[in-house]
């Protein structure tokens, strides 16, 4: 079992292009949680995601910014026309619970945004 | 005000000391995580928490439900324990949304 995902770990955009995140759940997880880590700051939530749902997308941006997570294939979180602000540290945690039965989380190592 | 509130911020300690992180929330949550993210970024996490108490080699966590209030010590405490601890609940309303305190700079002194 490999972990959780990420990729790119390292990911550098100009301004006004698109940057696209991936993150590969531990096997068997159907949850997927998307942070968001300024320099020096905290860890934000941006959006949790079942397979092919999203459930609260309440910190995410209204505008420019997307996640998806099918029914194959890795969860992706999308930034359109990226400003020098999106620069940041993307994490992906995923845990195998529902709502009552949370379960543990297990983070992937993070995809670092540069936005020239 | 945030849901969750750590204190303190920062915290600097001998080796050897007993440390202890606090996590105060101010919602109704389904469980609690303890996470540790060192300065090459990578987080990992060390408890998750309901109720009662847990303990893993010389990390201990406890929750009390009633007074919305968990604590994580770190006994005999070394200067690789040096790393951010970050207080996570799962918020009970709703879609079981994952709300984070801003963290615990914690660092150990040989």
């Amino acid at each position: 079992n490999a972990g959780v995902m990420q990729n790119p770990r390292h990911l550098v955009r100009r301004r006004g292009q698109e940057a696209r995140l991936r993150c590969s759940p531990m096997k068997g997880h159907s949850h997927v949680y998307w942070y968001r880590q300024l320099p020096e700051e905290g860890l934000k939530f941006m959006v949790y995601l079942q397979k092919e749902n999203i459930i609260d997308e309440s910190g995410m941006p209204k505008e420019r910014f997307s996640a998806e997570f099918p029914k194959e294939g890795p969860s992706i979180l999308r930034i359109q026309q990226v400003v020098r602000g999106d620069s940041a540290a993307y994490f992906c945690a995923s845990f195998s619970g529902g709502v009552s039965n949370t379960g543990e989380l297990f983070f992937g190592e993070g995809s670092r945004l540069t936005v020239l | 005000k945030n849901e969750v509130e750590q204190s303190p911020q920062n915290l600097t300690a001998q080796e050897g000391e007993f440390i202890t992180i606090n996590c105060s929330y101010s919602v109704g949550i389904s469980a609690l995580h303890w996470l540790q993210q060192h300065p090459g970024g990578g987080i990992v996490s060390l408890f998750m928490l309901s109720s009662g108490k847990k303990k893993h080699g010389r990390l201990i966590a406890t929750i009390n439900i009633q007074e919305k209030h968990s604590s994580l010590h770190i006994t005999a405490s070394h200067p690789r324990d040096s790393a951010v601890y970050i207080c996570a609940v799962h918020i009970i309303q709703g879609a079981q949304k994952l709300v984070f305190g801003q963290g615990t700079r914690l660092t150990i002194n040989p």
